[in-house]
């Protein structure tokens, strides 16, 4: 089946630094790919969908200018949380779907546990 | 606007019991997936089925199985013989574009 890979699979940071996350289809073209959050013990809440290519669409409630999404390429989408704050903290799983083997279906990667000190 | 509803928050079941988790999916959309996903312990999604709305044959996989009925907007997923391996949370999942999940069944299987 379909990869998705994500980087890194935790990170800790202080509060009011900013964090990274590569989300990587590894053996397909991901034209779309969504950023979920997970709070403990909670289901996946999603936070925003990108095309590849263009501007991401946050769902209501999500800061756009905290979480900056950038999908520039068909195989590689970025997260970054901006000044993170103890709040931001939760586990960030991507998935991604695309042409080929994905395509209808979503595919997920491994998840990114972020805690901000 | 879709909704996806996992009445049940816990089940314990003893090792070999079966056990049927119940998912119910409200859409007014016509075309659909529903989904189901294992999350172990690890935190990593694991991808079990996609079905279409159109599809209502049920289907066998193992020890897994899945009842789709459109009439009562119903996907329910059945393990048989339950192994201590299956503990995990279950998330049932629908959407087209864009994914709903619901908030997850938490199975423990007892030895």
């Amino acid at each position: 089946g379909a990869v998705v890979s994500q980087h890194p699979s935790r990170v800790i940071c202080k509060s009011g630094t900013s964090v990274k996350i590569e989300c990587r289809s590894l053996d397909f073209q991901a034209t779309t790919m969504f950023w979920y959050r997970q709070f403990p013990k909670q289901s996946l809440m999603l936070m925003a969908t990108s095309n590849e290519g263009s501007k991401a669409t946050y769902e209501q409630g999500v800061e756009k200018d905290k979480f900056l999404i950038n999908h520039a390429s068909l195989t590689l989408s970025t997260l970054t949380v901006t000044s993170a704050h103890p709040e931001d903290s939760s586990f960030y799983i991507c998935s991604a779907r695309g042409r080929g083997l994905a395509e209808e279906t979503q595919y997920f990667g491994p998840g990114t546990r972020l805690l901000v000190l | 606007a879709q909704k996806v509803t996992q009445a049940q928050t816990e089940i314990s079941v003893v090792e070999k019991e079966d056990v049927t988790l119940d998912c119910v999916y409200e859409t007014r959309d016509t075309t659909y997936y529903l989904f189901w996903y294992k999350q172990p312990p690890s935190g990593e999604l694991v991808f079990l089925i996609r079905r279409n709305s159109f599809d209502e044959q049920n289907e066998i996989s193992g020890r897994y199985s899945w009842n789709f009925q459109k009439s009562t907007s119903s996907f329910n997923f059945t393990i048989t013989a339950s192994q201590v391996v299956d503990s995990a949370v279950y998330f049932c999942a629908g959407g087209y574009q864009k994914v709903t999940f619901g908030t997850g069944t938490k199975l423990q299987v007892i030895p």
